[in-house]
């Protein structure tokens, strides 16, 4: 009955390797994000995805691709990762894009070695 | 640019009530959250308030808004040991961007 869920719950991996992380909701809602949660608890949006319409925070590297297969999902790529990647990702959703109440994921606590 | 601020710390005893204040900067806010993290888990949603309110009630959260001088407040009654979290306060504009401050650690003192 979980509302935003997202696999895996941990990830460790080494530098230059490419990972995903996957995000469901079950709300019916239109809007998903990413967000990352840096060692100081400092939370930044990274992207929002509504009917295949994403924007981007213009400081997320390129290496970080969302993809979105249906309305439900919406799972981050991440390419040639970096020490600095190392964080707790969030995926979140809103019943649509715009000021609407956003519900969390448990958060990915990614770490690359 | 849109900044959100809060103090990064607060200690309270247990059965004390806890205030967790947070300013913020765009006057084009619209709503406005309180959300709770324990620790190693996600992101809940407390409560939020509309801009044109003042406040707002739910059981022993209470939220202040003071629009005039961009002032929001948490206010949890009776702080129990399970109240030891982060809170972050969170701003939505009208340019649709959702802006979160740096979080509070709340302490609860046996």
């Amino acid at each position: 009955d979980t509302a935003v869920s997202q696999t895996p719950k941990y990830l460790v991996t080494q530098m230059g390797n490419d990972k995903s992380i996957k995000c469901e909701q079950n709300l019916g809602h239109d809007t998903m994000y990413w967000y990352k949660q840096d060692s100081k608890k400092f939370l930044k949006i990274m992207f929002s995805y509504n009917n295949k319409e994403l924007i981007i925070n213009e400081t997320v590297p390129n290496r970080f691709s969302p993809k979105s297969p249906d309305k439900a999902h919406l799972n981050l790529h991440i390419n040639s990762l970096e020490l600095g990647d190392s964080a707790v990702y969030f995926c979140a959703s809103s019943q649509r894009q715009g000021v609407e109440t956003q519900y969390f994921g448990p958060g990915t606590r990614l770490l690359v070695l | 640019g849109e900044d959100v601020e809060q103090s990064l710390f607060l200690s309270v005893r247990e059965g004390d009530s806890s205030v967790i204040n947070c300013t913020y900067t765009d006057s084009s806010s619209t709503y406005l959250y309180w959300y709770k993290q324990e620790p190693g888990a996600g992101l809940q949603l407390l409560t939020y308030i509309f801009s044109n309110m003042d406040m707002k009630q739910d059981q022993r959260l209470t939220v202040l808004l003071n629009k005039k001088d961009k002032h929001l407040s948490l206010r949890i009654a009776d702080t129990q040991t399970g109240d030891s979290a982060i809170y972050f306060c969170a701003e939505m504009n009208y340019g649709q961007n959702f802006v979160f401050g740096p979080g509070t650690r709340l302490s609860v003192l046996p």
